[in-house]
């Protein structure tokens, strides 16, 4: 069965300071991949998604990146945190003829 | 882009109560999923209704779908404390790549 996988669980950062968030996923290969945010008791917005290695896609201009170094691997970067990318991070697959995804349990961020 | 938008916001019933959640979208779609998420956790995928498709059902719940209003229900019955959680509309607006959420029903069920 496929499984994701995503840490770390929670996260205190200062302004400034580097993020680095990974997913991976097991269990199925060429995935499609995707990064979410949430802010508190808000829905979810669509950050990234990859339809493979080395392939990503930005649904929103921000201090965020993404890679995808491997095939079943997703990791959410940002050189500089600010106080407004404090949030919920969720990493979540899907076929890749595309339909119903799969999240992970969540990354908190908190940047102070 | 918000694509789906649920009302109301938050719902608050009685257990053993019916619970019903509504989604409205914007664009055609190919397909409309429901997703739980209990508090800081996760999301879970619930039902996937097609654009062909007006009625579903899975155990306890029952969605529909209006391609011509452009809007979708999901019924929770004989609602359960355990049944707490946000609610979530995800539609496929875009590109089948992707799922555009909704900012979720908050629904308490009181035991």
């Amino acid at each position: 069965s496929q499984t994701i996988h995503q840490w770390p669980a929670t996260l205190v950062q200062p302004v400034g300071s580097p993020l680095s968030l990974e997913c991976t996923v097991e269990g199925t290969s060429n995935p499609n991949l995707y990064w979410y945010r949430q802010a508190a008791g808000r829905g979810l917005q669509l950050l990234f998604y990859s339809v493979g290695i080395g392939q990503i896609s930005s649904e929103v201009p921000q201090n965020l990146s993404a890679s995808r170094p491997q095939d079943r691997q997703f990791i959410l970067s940002s050189k500089k945190l600010l106080l407004s990318d404090s949030g919920f991070y969720l990493c979540a697959w899907a076929g890749s003829s595309g339909n119903t995804i799969y999240f992970g349990e969540g990354s908190w961020l908190t940047v102070v | 882009s918000q694509q789906g938008e649920e009302d109301p916001q938050a719902l608050s019933i009685q257990e053993g109560e019916n619970a019903t959640m509504n989604c409205s979208y914007k664009t055609s779609i190919n397909n409309l999923q429901w997703y739980r998420q209990n508090s800081g956790r996760g999301l879970v995928h619930l039902i996937l209704i097609r654009s062909n498709e007006r009625e579903k059902h899975s155990g306890r719940l029952r969605v529909t779908l209006d391609t011509s209003k452009k809007s979708s229900s999901l019924l929770i019955t004989a609602s359960r404390a355990a049944d707490t959680a946000s609610y979530f509309c995800a539609t496929d607006a875009d590109s089948s790549y992707k799922l555009i959420f909704g900012s979720g029903t908050r629904l308490l069920v009181r035991p």
